[in-house]
C-alpha cells in the first residue's frame, strides 16, 4: 500500500518562529510536492522537487523554503512564521511519467 | 492565468439520492483531468485520470465524463450513501509538473 506520510497532523506556533514540515513517501517517487489549501481556494503549489537536490518554485514560494536531501523526504521550511501562514499543507508524491498524485493526509499550521 | 471552476461550492443530498457537481478548466494545453476524493482526515485519493475528449470512467457507484473541446468534466454519483461524503477535487494537468486544482465540490450525504 503506497504511503505519504507528514510529520504533524496539527501544529501551533508563534509569529516569528522556524517551522519544519516534513514529508516522507515509500514509493520511490521522483517529484514531490507541497500544497497550501485554503477555505474556497484550490490546492496552491508552493514547491516542487522533481530530483535530489533539485527544487522548483511553485505560484506561491514566498515565506517559504524547501530541502530535498533523500528521494523520500521533502521538507517545507517555514522562515519565520506569519499569521498568513495558517493553513492546511498537504505534501504530495508522483512519479516521472505518472500525473497521479498520492498525498499526505495533511498539517493543519496555526500561526497566533 | 489557468483557472479551474467546480460547481456547486456544496451539496446536501439524503441517502439515495443521485447527484453530479461540474469542473470547467482551460479548453487549450490540455494534457489530462483527474479527479480525487478527500474525506475529513484522510488524504485526498485519486478517483479518475481522464486525458481523451469523451472519455468516461467508472468506479461503482462514481462515473465521471470529459469534454474538452468546451472544458468541462461531469463527475456523476448514484444512489448516494453517507460514506460518499468528502470534497471532490478537480485537477487539470497542462503536461507538466503543474497542476490546477478546482476549490472542490463538499458532499454531504444524510442517512
Amino acid at each position: 500500500d503506497v504511503k505519504v506520510t507528514q510529520s504533524s497532523r496539527y501544529l501551533v506556533k508563534r509569529t516569528g518562529e522556524k517551522v519544519f514540515l516534513e514529508c516522507v513517501q515509500d514509493m520511490d517517487h521522483e517529484n514531490m510536492f507541497w500544497y497550501r489549501q485554503d477555505p474556497g481556494l484550490g490546492l496552491r503549489l508552493i514547491y516542487f522537487s522533481y530530483d535530489v537536490k533539485m527544487k522548483e518554485k511553485g505560484d506561491i514560494p514566498e515565506g517559504y523554503s524547501v530541502s530535498r536531501e533523500k528521494k523520500e523526504r521533502f521538507s517545507l521550511i517555514l522562515e519565520s512564521a506569519s499569521t498568513n501562514q495558517t493553513s492546511m499543507y498537504l505534501c504530495a508524491s508522483t512519479r516521472t511519467g505518472e500525473e497521479t498524485q498520492y498525498f499526505g493526509p495533511g498539517t493543519r499550521l496555526l500561526v497566533l | 492565468i489557468l483557472n479551474v471552476e467546480q460547481s456547486p461550492q456544496s451539496l446536501h443530498v439524503q441517502e439515495g439520492d443521485s447527484t453530479n457537481f461540474t469542473c470547467s478548466f482551460p479548453s487549450s494545453n490540455f494534457y489530462a483531468l483527474h479527479w480525487y476524493r478527500w474525506e475529513t482526515a484522510k488524504s485526498p485519493e485519486a478517483l479518475f485520470v481522464m486525458t481523451l475528449n469523451g472519455d468516461e470512467k467508472k468506479k461503482g457507484r462514481i462515473s465521471a465524463t470529459l469534454n474538452t473541446k468546451e472544458g468541462y468534466s461531469y463527475l456523476y454519483i448514484k444512489g448516494s450513501q453517507p460514506e460518499d461524503s468528502a470534497t471532490y477535487l478537480c485537477a487539470f494537468n497542462t503536461g507538466g509538473f503543474k497542476t490546477i486544482f478546482g476549490a472542490g465540490t463538499r458532499l454531504f450525504v444524510k442517512a
